[in-house]
């Protein structure tokens, strides 16, 4: 089925520790992956984003790896802030021609000071 | 430019009720995604319009459906509410493919007693 699962579904880290959320999708011709963070009360936003064509992209303290055998993408937080408190939602493009993005079920980051 | 938009941002309304929510997406984006955000099943892809045709459907039941105009602004209709639908309903607009970013609206909070 149309489906992305995320693991896990919270996480707690102290502040400067990194945070790794894991995400994996069911159609082999998935080629996009977009990542969004949303804080609390707010909409959500892109933050990164990977095509397949790409294993690794980075963004500052933000990196995204993918894994296209194993069918699997990560999200990588390095020097975590408190600001970097938030819900973080993986997507994965589904359908071929008709391209829908599926969110994962998003994970709850909590950075300790 | 002005950012995405939707009203109303909330809706209190009962079971058996219909309600129609509406959205505007940026200025030059022609489509226009729905998504239903609950706790625990984190964004669940309704529809895409684009140029007023339904591009993509999720798994609801026909009591949701929507509309595109030709100004690219989009309403959202639930018919015969039911306790389950309350959550929050979120749009989404982006230029044209699903690899460009898509930009969220802030949502429209929907409680039905």
């Amino acid at each position: 089925g149309e489906n992305v699962e995320q693991h896990p579904s919270t996480l707690s880290v102290q502040e400067g520790d990194s945070a790794v959320i894991k995400c994996t999708y069911s159609d082999s011709a998935s080629n996009y992956f977009p990542w969004y963070k949303q804080e609390l009360g707010k909409r959500p936003q892109l933050i990164i984003d990977i095509r397949s064509n790409v294993g690794e992209k980075k963004d500052q303290r933000i990196a995204v790896t993918l894994n296209k055998t194993a069918k699997h993408f990560s999200l990588h937080i390095t020097e975590t802030q408190p600001e970097d408190s938030a819900v973080y939602f993986c997507a994965a493009v589904y359908g071929g021609a008709t391209n829908k993005l599926i969110f994962g079920t998003g994970t709850l980051l909590a950075v300790q000071p | 430019k002005a950012g995405v938009t939707q009203t109303p941002r909330y809706l209190i309304k009962t079971r058996g009720q219909q309600v129609t929510l509406s959205c505007s997406p940026i200025s030059g984006h022609r489509s226009v995604s729905w998504y239903q955000q609950t706790p625990g099943q984190g964004l669940q892809f309704l529809f895409e319009y684009f140029s007023e045709t339904q591009r993509n459907k999720g798994n609801f039941p026909g009591r949701f459906s929507g509309r595109q105009f030709s100004n690219s602004r989009s309403e959202m209709n639930v018919s015969t509410l039911e306790l389950g639908d309350s959550a929050l309903y979120l749009c989404a607009s982006k230029l044209s493919t699903v690899f460009e970013t898509q930009y969220f609206g802030p949502g429209t909070r929907l409680l039905v007693l």
